[in-house]
């Protein structure tokens, strides 16, 4: 498996509370995303990023923002948890723009209640 | 817009049966990417398509890119419990190569 860790793995936080995700890489890969899968909703991507500082929105970016200060590390941060934001929560990471394969970690668990 | 979309959504199979899934879209597919998602994991890469009635086998199975690239399938051969999971294609979205565009999935569930 390629080096990508998420943390936490799983999280249970309250409505209204800020949650910040991590994504770590060890691979030095440029791209890096972040998703969120839902039952019946397959893989939606949140944000991504194609380099340090350099970072855009996905089909569902309302109520997260991210942040990419390093290669390896890629944040994803909910300013104000929502139970609709219940969710589990995939990074992955590629080397070249799509056309190569995406690696993903194991993903985050995360409940909002 | 552009979308990409796979059936069935739901497959059960008995153990050593065969099994296929396909991708459709109603606009040209460029870069056909397939994953296996595993129950409780994350998904896996399997294997990409670029070329028009592309052919590529892994073991027992079989991915099929469209002569008009329409379409593509993955179809397994006899089955075994280790193929469930859910199934998904991703082509590369048009109007931005950073992202993919990604089909809900099928879910096969396998009786042994």
């Amino acid at each position: 498996d390629a080096g990508i860790t998420q943390s936490p793995r799983h999280k249970v936080t309250e409505t209204g509370t800020p949650v910040t995700l991590r994504c770590h890489q060890t691979e030095n890969h440029r791209y890096m995303y972040w998703y969120r899968q839902d039952p019946g909703h397959g893989l939606r991507l949140i944000h991504y990023s194609y380099g340090v500082k350099d970072t855009d929105k996905g089909e569902v970016s309302d109520g997260y923002s991210v942040s990419r200060s390093k290669t390896e590390d890629f944040l994803l941060t909910l300013e104000s948890a929502t139970s609709s934001q219940t969710s589990v929560y995939f990074c992955a990471i590629s080397e070249l723009e799509v056309g190569t394969e995406a690696f993903f970690g194991q993903g985050t668990r995360l409940t909002v209640v | 817009g552009q979308q990409v979309m796979q059936i069935p959504q739901y497959q059960h199979v008995q153990e050593g049966e065969d099994f296929t899934t396909y991708c459709n879209s109603s606009t040209t597919l460029s870069n056909i990417q397939w994953y296996k998602q595993r129950p409780g994991g994350h998904p896996v890469f399997l294997i990409q398509l670029v070329k028009s009635g592309e052919v590529k086998k892994q073991k027992r199975l079989t991915f099929q890119f469209g002569e008009a690239k329409k379409n593509s399938s993955l179809h397994i051969t006899a089955t075994q419990t280790t193929d469930v999971g859910t199934y998904f294609c991703a082509d590369r979205n048009a109007g931005n190569n950073r992202k993919l565009i990604w089909g809900l999935g099928t879910s096969l569930a396998v009786n042994p």
